[in-house]
């Protein structure tokens, strides 16, 4: 089946720097892109929704400036954690839809800021 | 977006079935119903979906009520490794609804002893 692949699958950080996530599709063109985040015991909650070669649409509450999006290519896009804080120590995934509608989770990258 | 209500755990006995139910009495009549499972520490996978007949595939079976406005997951015989959170969700075909993107509720834990 499809592949999609999240890099790092852990990271630690200081507070204050700035962490990239990475998720590719491995095997297929992944025309929109979504970005969830997951604190322990709790549900997935959607970020922001990306399509190749246009800007993020961001959901209620999520700040697009905290939270940077690129999705450059059909098997890219970044998360871009910037000026990285304890409380935004999660789990985060991506998914790739492709061109029939199919969905496809990355296994996830857990972030920990110090 | 049409809501889903499922317990929030449930326990099963190695090799016996397990039903997990999910209700969702305002579905639309172009919701399609998913289900995903989500391991420990791990992105969500698929599991199965179906819009009006009941559906089986090599996971599990999908059980759908006349109505539509509940269904039942059913998994023939828990495995240890079942245990997961199980995710019932509403999606609307994927060009109308902004790509098709999942909203996750809180889903049912599935323990399962040996």
């Amino acid at each position: 089946g499809a592949v999609v692949s999240q890099h790092p699958s852990r990271v630690i950080c200081k507070s204050g720097t700035s962490v990239k996530i990475e998720c590719r599709s491995l095997d297929f063109q992944a025309t929109t892109m979504f970005w969830y985040r997951q604190f322990p015991k709790q549900s997935l909650m959607l970020m922001a929704t990306s399509n190749e070669g246009s800007k993020a649409t961001y959901e209620q509450g999520v700040e697009k400036d905290k939270f940077l999006i690129n999705h450059a290519s059909l098997t890219l896009s970044t998360l871009t954690v910037t000026s990285a804080h304890p409380e935004d120590s999660s789990f985060y995934i991506c998914s790739a839809r492709d061109r029939t509608g199919e969905l496809f989770f990355g296994e996830g990258s857990r972030l920990t800021v110090l | 977006d049409a809501k889903t209500t499922q317990p929030n755990s449930m326990e099963s006995n190695e090799e016996e079935p397990v039903h997990l139910p999910c209700n969702h009495s305002t579905i639309s009549g172009t919701d399609y119903i998913h289900w995903y499972r989500q391991l420990p520490s791990q992105g969500p996978e698929y599991v199965i979906h179906g819009l009006t007949s009941n559906v089986n595939n090599r996971m599990a079976s999908l059980a759908i009520a006349e109505d539509r406005k509940s269904s039942t997951l059913i998994l023939h015989r828990a495995t240890l490794r079942d245990a997961a959170v199980y995710y019932c969700i509403l999606r609307d075909p994927w060009f109308r609804n902004q790509g098709g993107k999942l909203i996750f509720g809180q889903g049912t834990e599935l323990s399962v002893k040996p």
